[in-house]
């Protein structure tokens, strides 16, 4: 069956350290994936995309990774700040599909 | 602009009764998305229109659930003869166009409560 799993536990970091969340899967074959925040009470809002046939996407402190091979993307949050608490999802597509399927998610705090 | 709205933020019902979620999208984006989200789980998909039209409602957990767009704006889900497995908080998303990769832009969503 298809399976999307982030860290089941939540993490818990130092300001200015580097948070690293996971995402893998199993059987999909995604031509994309995507990373989300979600705060307390709201919904979900996009972060980042990185495609199939890319390794590596940056966006200011957020690195995020792609590997078909290992079928995972790792997240980094770099010299994280307390107003990088939140919750995490990452989401993929269904073979190159509108339909997006989220895993969890990850809650991330960040102590000052 | 605005963002995509919904209403109620919260809603609290008996079980048996019906209920009618509503969503704004963002004006212009052509695809609206419904997803159902329970504590501690992922996002369900539950179902996609583009335009007015919904090539996909596999996601809907029951006939109870339906849901209908109009002028391919305002989206409606309705759950008829609620049950407290349907407590969740409902949300919708908008995209600009539906195709391959499109960015979601999510509501609030809205807390239901079925006791």
């Amino acid at each position: 069956s298809q399976k999307i799993e982030q860290n089941s536990e939540a993490l818990n970091i130092q300001e200015g350290k580097t948070a690293t969340l996971t995402c893998n899967y199993t059987n999909y074959s995604p031509a994309y994936l995507q990373w989300y925040r979600q705060d307390p009470g709201r919904g979900p809002v996009f972060l980042l995309l990185i495609r199939e046939n890319e390794k590596e996407k940056r966006k200011e402190r957020l690195k995020v990774t792609f590997d078909t091979t290992l079928k995972q993307s790792l997240f980094h949050i770099t010299a994280s700040q307390p107003a990088d608490s939140a919750t995490y999802l990452c989401a993929l597509d269904s073979s190159n599909d509108y339909k997006l399927s989220f895993g969890a998610g990850t809650t991330v705090t960040v102590r000052a | 602009g605005a963002g995509v709205s919904q209403s109620p933020s919260n809603k609290v019902t008996e079980k048996g009764k019906d209920v009618e979620l509503r969503c704004d999208p963002i004006s212009g984006h052509t695809a609206l998305y419904w997803y159902r989200q329970s504590l501690g789980q992922g996002l369900e998909f539950l179902i996609y229109f583009q335009g007015n039209s919904a090539p996909d409602k596999s996601g809907l957990p029951s006939d109870r659930f339906s849901a209908e767009r109009t002028g391919g704006s305002v989206s409606t889900l309705t759950i008829q003869r609620t049950q407290q497995e349907d407590s969740a908080v409902y949300l919708c998303a908008s995209s600009p166009q539906g195709i391959v990769p499109d960015t979601q832009y999510f509501g609030p969503g809205t807390r239901l409560t079925v006791l």
